[in-house]
């Protein structure tokens, strides 16, 4: 049982060049996110996905793009990296009802640096 | 504003010793709330989870308590292992809403020496 899996582990970019991170689930999971992860900041969403076909806003979505290609997979795009996006991206997914249903499983991340 | 605010940033210990990790949260409306265990260079995962009407839960040697009239929640662990060495992360969960909802703490970094 994978769980959640994003590729590329890691990743160098210059600015302006564009890439797409992919995560997929197989906990048949509705709901699917993307936090960014940076020193002395803590986890923060910059886009989620209640379920499939649906998608919004997280609280630094700035220079990102989502799609929601199916129930299993949430990618994220980077259109024109900024080395403002240097940071760990995470990839989460969660039954998206209540109470158990709000547990977040993770992916082991992404290294995003943007020189 | 909806916060989560944890203490101490950083805790260093000598193995087999207890401590206890701070959280104190200012989310409304509170559905519930996870203690996440985050290894180096590993996504985070949950520890344990406890909803409004819960004051402890246990996991092994991880105990959380919840006080929801002070909005305070504690993470104690018992005799500390070189594993335990990682970031906590205390999480709130808003009822209902978006599933977006969830908010972070930015985590209480623990380090377990010989």
């Amino acid at each position: 049982n994978a769980g959640v899996t994003q590729t590329p582990k890691f990743q160098v970019l210059k600015t302006g060049q564009s890439m797409t991170l992919q995560c997929a689930q197989d906990m048949n999971h509705n709901s699917m996110y993307w936090y960014r992860q940076d020193p002395g900041m803590g986890l923060r969403l910059i886009y989620y996905s209640a379920s499939e076909g649906t998608t919004d806003k997280g609280e630094v979505p700035n220079g990102y793009n989502v799609s929601r290609l199916n129930k299993r997979e949430f990618s994220l795009r980077l259109e024109s990296a900024a080395p403002s996006q240097t940071s760990v991206y995470f990839c989460a997914s969660s039954l998206g009802t209540g109470g158990a249903g709000t547990e977040a499983f993770f992916g082991q991340g992404t290294r995003l640096t943007v020189v | 504003k909806n916060q989560v605010e944890q203490s101490p940033q950083s805790l260093i210990i000598l193995e087999g010793k207890n401590c206890t990790l701070q959280c104190n949260y200012t989310v409304s409306p509170f559905s519930n709330l996870r203690w996440y265990k985050q290894d180096t260079g590993r996504g985070p995962v949950s520890l344990t989870i406890m909803t409004f009407s819960e004051n402890t839960k246990s996991n092994g040697r991880y105990t959380a308590t919840l006080d929801a009239d002070t909005k305070q929640s504690s993470l104690h662990i018992t005799a500390s292992q070189l594993s335990d060495s990682a970031s906590y992360i205390c999480v709130v969960s808003l009822y209902g809403g978006s599933q977006g909802n969830l908010i972070f703490g930015k985590g209480t970094k623990l380090s377990v020496k010989p």
